[in-house]
């Protein structure tokens, strides 16, 4: 069965702390993203991934970098964390022009 | 830029009635369009994928339309019952080029 897993699915961090996100999925899925969800203004891609080291960035990339060094990891960082990136991430992996499917989400609270 | 509506944040229905979410699309013309059932906190589901060239999808109580005229998809859940009580949210890529998600419609079934 398909499984996109994430860390955490909560995180209380502080102000300018360093965050890191990680997403592992285990389908061999060469495309993988990360979106964060607020009420709203539903779904928002920060940054995806076509393949290893390879990364491009979405509509809200600001105050986030992405790593992915290996093909199951997918790795959002919060460089400098601030309150209103308090939000529910959520990471997907696909192949191809295919479905995506979603991990559980972490939802952070930054105070 | 690209855009996705969902007219309705929140329906209610009577459990046994047909239920039927709207999803708009504006400024391009994806290839296809996704449906996914997303539950409070947890991450979205994929249910159906409609393409540019079919009229109509359709998966046990749930059926999907595309009208590339109208720029619009409805999704229907006929004899809905309680536990389809859920968000549900359109989707599109392009072949990959964009990703975009609807803000979500609410869907509560009354018993």
């Amino acid at each position: 069965d398909v499984k996109v897993t994430q860390s955490s699915r909560y995180l209380v961090k502080r102000t300018g702390e360093k965050v890191f996100l990680e997403c592992v999925q285990d389908m061999d899925h060469e495309n993988m993203f990360w979106y964060r969800q607020d009420p709203g203004l539903g779904l928002r891609l920060i940054y995806f991934s076509y393949d290893v080291k390879m990364k491009e960035k979405g509509d809200i990339p600001e105050g986030y970098s992405v790593s992915r060094e290996k093909k199951e990891r997918f790795s959002l960082i919060l460089e400098s964390a601030s309150t209103n990136q308090t939000s529910m991430y959520l990471c997907a992996s696909r192949v191809s022009t295919d479905t995506q499917y979603f991990g559980p989400g972490t939802r952070l609270t930054v105070l | 830029s690209q855009k996705i509506e969902q007219n309705s944040e929140a329906l209610n229905i009577q459990e046994g009635k047909t239920a039927t979410l709207t999803c708009n699309y504006t400024n391009y013309s994806p290839a296809y369009l996704q449906w996914y059932r997303q539950d409070p906190g947890r991450g979205p589901v994929f249910l159906l994928l409609i393409r540019e060239n079919e009229k109509e999808k359709r998966k046990e109580r749930l059926k999907v339309t595309f009208d590339t005229t109208l720029k619009q998809s409805l999704f229907h859940i006929t004899a809905s019952q309680p536990a389809d009580s859920a968000t549900y949210l359109c989707a599109s890529d392009n072949y990959g080029q964009n990703f975009v998600f609807g803000p979500g419609t609410r869907l509560s079934v009354l018993p």
